[in-house]
């Protein structure tokens, strides 16, 4: 079993419509927990960064985790074909090495 | 925000040729490097892990011999492919990592090798 699951998708949603992309895992010990997007040839970009069980908001994007369930989620309010991309889940016990998820394709259609 | 420039953004070589990929975090330093490589359709796999002024630590099933690492500087560290061939050929991303701030990554290095 993988540290860290993430369905690789692709996952297909018209524009304007709520994104809701997620991954499991299962060390307890993963205190950070990072969103990345990957354009294609591109390396990830910081979405969003967090660190405690709840909610963080950042325009268009929320982070959730749920620390009990093992369980984080992004989600993207009316969502852009510009966002079609490679979104990446991350986290560590905070001693720097990143523990990845396979990353999920998103398409936004116009 | 943080940036992490990477150079250069795609190299075509022969075989038995030596790469050389920089690294730099532009606006902060970074204590520590990471350098990952990437397959298509596939997550990013670390390879090294670079601290300043000391040596690479290297993941399993990685040659240090074959990838050398350097990290001289709080805002540079390199990577050297050496005597590179065909199955070298892959996707490098460098990240850097401050004070208080998680990864920030390059934009990547497309590595051929013919």
């Amino acid at each position: 079993q993988k540290e860290v699951e993430q369905d690789p998708g692709p996952l297909s949603v018209p524009e304007g419509a709520i994104v809701s992309l997620n991954c499991t895992y299962s060390n307890s010990a993963f205190q950070y927990f990072m969103w990345y997007r990957q354009y294609s040839r591109k390396g990830p970009e910081l979405l969003m960064y967090t660190y405690s069980s709840g909610n963080k908001e950042d325009g268009r994007f929320t982070a959730q985790v749920d620390k009990s369930s093992k369980y984080i989620s992004l989600f993207i309010r009316d969502s852009q074909p510009s966002d079609s991309a490679t979104y990446l889940c991350a986290m560590n016990t905070g001693f720097q090495k990143l523990v990845f998820g396979t990353g999920t394709r998103l398409l936004v259609s116009p | 925000g943080a940036v992490v420039s990477q150079h250069p953004s795609w190299v075509i070589c022969k075989s038995g040729t030596s790469v050389k990929i920089e690294c730099r975090s532009l606006d902060f330093q970074a204590t520590t490097m990471f350098w990952y490589r990437q397959f298509p359709k596939q997550s990013l796999m670390l390879m090294a892990t670079s601290n300043e002024g000391s040596k690479a630590t290297y993941e399993q099933g990685v040659e240090k011999d074959k990838f050398l690492i350097n990290h001289a500087s709080l805002t540079l560290s390199t990577l050297t492919v050496t005597s590179a061939h065909p199955e070298d050929s892959s996707f490098y991303i460098c990240s850097a990592l401050g004070s208080n701030q998680p990864q920030h990554f390059g934009d990547g290095t497309r590595l051929s090798i013919l």
